[in-house]
């Protein structure tokens, strides 16, 4: 079982939003503004998309963006298009013995 | 342009080593804290490991503390695992990745597999 619960699944079709949500406790997404999130291809290396929860690293479409409320975290993506189809992955800082915590990870599918 | 290039991976039988590398390119290697996440067959990320930049300070996740050692060579630029007492759980493919500045992972290596079955 994962740190950070994340659903299995979501899916949309081009051009409409989504949102997968990210959800901890205080001592990570709650206690941090240090949530993460990461694109992964089938047979890639995971591609960072959001960091410290709302910023986008340079190159990094202007569709994805990140929030955080309380212990969930969340990521949109807007105006789907047929390369998002991937799998996302949240990250947290953790005061925990174990530095970073991941979710489960969510499958986009774009219908 | 930032380059990670991770080796090492391997099928060893339960109980027994590997090291994997992790090459890197294109960045002042020594300023940076390097990590190792894995992600076993069809499952999620994992983080494993986390080293400073000077080598001074090392960090682990439970499940392999006292089994796997991170290290680094400066001068050759590559990050270092060994992984000892290996496990069938331990089956995954390890990536290295660098964090330049926050509690984030800026960069990947593509992952080295290591299978452990006997």
């Amino acid at each position: 079982q994962s740190a950070l619960t994340q659903p299995a699944s979501v899916s949309g079709s081009p051009g409409q939003s989504i949102t997968i949500s990210c959800t901890g406790t205080s001592s990570d997404v709650g206690g941090y503004n240090y949530v993460s999130w990461y694109q992964q291809h089938p047979g890639k290396a995971p591609k960072l998309m959001i960091y410290d929860v709302s910023n986008r690293p340079s190159g990094v479409s202007n569709r994805f963006s990140g929030s955080k409320s309380g212990n969930t975290a969340s990521l949109t993506i807007s105006g789907l298009q047929a390369e998002d189809e991937a799998d996302y992955y949240c990250s947290s800082h953790t005061s925990g013995s174990t530095s970073w915590v991941f979710g489960g990870g969510t499958k986009l599918t774009v219908l | 342009e930032v380059q990670l290039v991770e080796s090492g991976g391997d099928l060893v039988q339960p109980g027994g080593s590997l090291r994997l590398s992790c090459a890197a390119s294109g960045f002042t290697f020594s300023s940076y804290a390097m990590s190792w996440v894995r992600q076993a067959p069809g499952k999620g990320l994992e983080w494993v490991s986390s080293i400073s930049g000077s080598g001074g300070r090392t960090y682990y996740a439970d499940p392999v503390k006292g089994r796997f050692a991170i290290s680094r060579d400066n001068s050759k630029s590559t990050l270092y695992l060994q992984v000892n007492s290996l496990r069938a759980e331990d089956t995954a493919v390890y990536y290295c990745a660098i964090r330049t500045q926050g509690y984030y992972f800026d960069y990947w290596g593509q992952g080295t597999l290591v299978t452990v079955s006997s």
